[in-house]
């Protein structure tokens, strides 16, 4: 039973097509998270939630939108997709308070490669 | 801009020695530092983190070692193993400021060889 799951793995898909990307933990955790690693293998972040709330969301495009049906879930919709969205995508989940509380634990990562 | 780095993105030591990966930060104010693990095709998974009130945290072979004033952490592994063999990611946060995104260096590969 993964504690952050995410799916699809992989995501191969034409320019201008809309696609979603789900993830899913059962860790109980209040914060979940997206970040991007692109081909220069950096990790960044696109956006944070709390309870459902939206918290952060760095600049990111319009074409990206998160949702959050509930504390447990945060998919990724993305619209009219580009070939620079060719990337990793890694969801995450922490705790919001105790001891672990800054320490994010990530999915497997879904590939994302846009022809 | 990057925050943190990682100036090696390799690196290769012989089975039961030391490995040291080094990271480098700009920012002052971050005051929690993780390290986190990557074998190809899973994601990041927590190794071993340092609040910036201390300067070393232990756990088993890992250790990692926090100099505040050259803004600069490593990681130690002793001995090194062949699992070991993976990309390791440093990151920084602000502990103080609730639950803030993870700031990541850009990976340094240990390859531990047998």
């Amino acid at each position: 039973d993964t504690a952050v799951s995410q799916t699809p793995k992989y995501l191969v898909t034409q320019m201008g097509n809309d696609k979603s990307i789900k993830c899913e933990q059962n860790l109980g955790h209040d914060t979940m998270y997206w970040y991007k690693q692109d081909s220069k293998k950096f990790l960044k972040i696109m956006f944070s939630y709390n309870n459902k709330e939206l918290i952060i969301n760095e600049t990111v495009p319009n074409r990206f939108s998160p949702k959050s049906p509930d504390k447990a879930h945060l998919n990724l919709h993305i619209n009219s997709l580009e070939l620079g969205d060719s990337a990793v995508y890694f969801c995450a989940s922490s705790p919001l308070t105790g001891l672990a509380k800054n320490i994010q634990y990530f999915g497997a990562g879904t590939r994302l490669s846009v022809l | 801009d990057q925050q943190v780095k990682q100036n090696s993105p390799s690196l290769s030591v012989q089975e039961g020695r030391i490995s040291i990966l080094n990271c480098d930060y700009t920012n002052s104010m971050f005051d929690y530092f993780l390290w986190y693990k990557k074998y190809p095709a899973e994601g990041p998974t927590f190794l071993i983190s340092i609040s910036s009130i201390k300067d070393k945290n232990e756990d088993g072979r890992f250790t990692v070692f926090l100099n505040k004033s050259a803004k600069h952490l490593s990681l130690h592994i002793v001995p090194s193993q062949p699992g070991d063999s993976a990309v390791y990611f440093c990151a920084a946060t602000l502990l103080s400021s609730g639950n803030t995104p993870l700031v990541f260096g850009k990976g340094t590969r240990l390859s531990v060889i047998a």
